[in-house]
């Protein structure tokens, strides 16, 4: 069956620091690959898709990035945090029909 | 652009009631429509995927309907019970690279 691995769990990070957030997908080739961030009060924000290996899409223009190194493997990056980027980030895999998130992770700029 | 929302945003009920959540969406061109369910702090599970050529899916208690050309969706939770007590989100998937668009959710309390 497939699992997807987020981590980790929480974080805290200052303003100007950097960020690494990995997501690994397992029991699956190929899969779109997504990464979604929850705001306190808001909806589900789509913030980056990849449909292959090195193929990132963005959503929303911000301070983040992403990269797809590896096909089941899709990272959440920034150079420097700002407090706008609090939250919790959600990652995904679709095979093209139902969705599957991981656990989050709980992002806290201070 | 496509916009989904969802009502009520916060709902409370006695142990033992069924319950109806609404969803609506304002373009019908779907590919499939998805339930989920959310506990506080935690990822999203998937509860009920619909596909455009549906009308319903059925799974234990749940009951996800989908009326495309009205771009409605409802959840009905039979005998529902406090482990139910959750956020609920329906998103819609309109089938380019199965982007999701979320509602902004549910907050449903089941009271003993």
């Amino acid at each position: 069956s497939q699992t997807i691995h987020q981590w980790p769990a929480t974080l805290v990070q200052p303003v100007g620091s950097p960020l690494s957030l990995e997501c690994t997908v397992e029991g699956t080739s190929n899969p779109n690959l997504y990464w979604y961030r929850q705001a306190a009060g808001r909806g589900l924000q789509l913030l980056f898709y990849s449909v292959g290996i090195g193929q990132i899409s963005s959503e929303v223009p911000q301070n983040l990035s992403a990269s797809r190194p590896q096909d089941r493997q899709f990272i959440l990056s920034s150079k420097k945090l700002l407090l706008s980027d609090s939250g919790f980030y959600l990652c995904a895999w679709s095979g093209g029909g139902e969705a599957f998130f991981g656990q989050g992770t709980r992002l806290t700029v201070v | 652009k496509q916009e989904v929302t969802q009502i009520p945003a916060a709902l409370s009920v006695p142990e033992g009631e069924n319950l109806v959540l609404n969803c609506s969406f304002t373009d019908s061109a779907i590919y499939n429509l998805q339930w989920f369910r959310q506990d506080p702090g935690k990822g999203l599970t998937s509860l009920l995927l619909i596909q455009s050529s549906q009308r319903e899916q059925t799974s234990g208690r749940l009951n996800a309907s989908l009326d495309k050309s009205s771009g409605r969706s409802t959840l009905y939770i039979a005998a529902s019970q406090p482990g139910d007590s959750a956020t609920y989100l329906c998103a819609v998937d309109t089938g380019t690279a199965s982007k999701l668009t979320f509602g902004t959710g549910t907050r449903l309390q089941v009271t003993l």
